[in-house]
Parts: structure tokens; C-alpha cells; sequence
């Protein structure tokens, strides 16, 4: 059964770049049926979509969001990262990879990382 | 304030059946998925498409749509279903995706 695990820091500076990593295990990013998305989740608060990528590179992002978002994959290790670059504390939040297949259904997720940002 | 809208607290009795509505334009073309999320935990599926269960999702959940609104239903509420309920679909462009506020299901 497909499994993504995510890496990164937990802690980073405002107006730097926040930089987060999903593996998946279990099965291909390469696979043609889904695409890979990162989702967000500020504290006391509801889930928010940042963007979605394809392995073949395709990607899209929120529009609230998109100046800032970069997702890229690398399949040789099998893996998707997400860049969220001039950060600020309301960009503070547990940050979730998944697995989106039909279009918008997030049928696995990572784990969640919780991200804060302060100097 | 997101494309769908989600009542932010439901309650029900142990047992007894209740209903979570997401509404928005959206869902007149698009179905919504359902995710239950507990604290602390990342959020699973439970209803896509039509009415259909992931795996190991019990049938007590359903879904539904009409119009603009689609429904998640659970039937007989069990005490460890008390948890946060998302809705996600796609946006009024269809373009790019969003989520509902959230339901907080309490069971009594």
C-alpha cells in the first residue's frame, strides 16, 4: 500500500524559504493515474490547498498562493517538494502531502509536518 | 471565506443519525470528497465521488448531492466518529481545488 513520508524543517525564519520534501513508498510517482498535492492546515484552523503537481512536471497552485509556491519532482527518488519562499507567521501551519487522484480526491496523506515560522 | 460553505459545529445523539452539508456553486458540476480528521491526526477519506467508500470506511457514512449542496451522512453515530469533517471540490473555474471550513461533529 502506497505510503508518503514527509522531511523537513520545522522551524524557519521569516522571509525565508520554506522547503519541505514527500517519499513515496509503496508505488510510482511516476504513476499516470495521480497527481501529488500539498495541503495546509494553520493552527485552530480549517485545511487549505497550495498546489498540485504531475510527474511529468505539470503543476498548479492556489491563487492566493501561486506567487510564492514552487512544487517540483524528482523521480529518480521518487519524491515531490514543495517551496514556499518570503514567509511570515501566517504561513505557520501543520503542511500535508497526499495523494490526489480523480482530480481532487486526496486519498493518502503523509503525516503532517508542523512548521512554524520565527526569527 | 472559502468557495464551499460548511455549518461550523453539528451535534448529534449516540446512535442517531446526522447530516453535514457543504454548498457551493462548484458542486453543481463537481462531486465532493468527504474527510474526517481527528485531533492531532491528518485527515482520511471517507466519501468520493457519488457515494463511494475508500476501504475499511464503514457504511454508516454516505454521501449525496443535490444542486449546490452535497451531504455526508452518518447513520447511527458512533462515539468515535466525533471528529472534524472536510468537504473539497472544485472551484467555481474549475481549475483549482478547495476545501469547506470544516464541521466539528460532536456525539452526545
Amino acid at each position: 500500500q502506497m505510503q508518503l513520508q514527509q522531511s523537513g524543517p520545522g522551524l524557519v525564519k521569516p522571509s525565508e524559504t520554506l522547503s519541505l520534501t514527500c517519499t513515496v513508498s509503496g508505488g510510482s510517482i511516476s504513476s499516470v493515474t495521480f497527481y501529488w498535492g500539498w495541503i495546509r492546515q494553520p493552527p485552530g484552523k480549517g485545511l487549505e490547498w497550495i498546489g498540485s503537481m504531475y510527474y511529468s512536471g505539470n503543476t498548479y497552485h492556489n491563487p492566493s498562493l501561486e506567487s510564492r509556491v514552487t512544487i517540483s519532482v524528482d523521480t529518480s527518488k521518487n519524491q515531490f517538494s514543495l517551496n514556499l519562499s518570503s514567509v511570515t507567521a501566517a504561513d505557520s501551519a501543520v503542511y500535508y502531502c497526499a495523494r490526489q487522484n480523480n482530480g481532487w480526491i486526496f486519498d493518502r496523506w503523509g503525516q503532517g509536518t508542523v512548521v512554524a515560522v520565527s526569527a | 471565506s472559502s468557495e464551499l460553505t460548511q455549518d461550523p459545529a453539528v451535534s448529534v445523539a449516540l446512535g442517531q443519525t446526522v447530516r453535514i452539508t457543504c454548498q457551493g456553486d462548484s458542486l453543481r458540476s463537481f462531486y465532493a470528497s468527504w474527510y474526517q480528521q481527528k485531533p492531532g491526526q491528518a485527515p482520511v477519506l471517507v466519501i468520493y465521488g457519488r457515494n463511494d467508500r475508500p476501504s475499511g470506511i464503514p457504511d454508516r457514512f454516505s454521501g449525496s448531492n443535490s444542486g449546490d449542496t452535497a451531504s455526508l451522512t452518518i447513520a447511527g453515530a458512533q462515539a468515535e466518529d466525533e471528529a472534524d469533517y472536510y468537504c473539497n471540490s472544485r472551484d467555481r473555474g474549475g481549475t483549482h481545488l478547495v476545501f469547506g471550513g470544516g464541521t466539528k461533529l460532536t456525539v452526545l
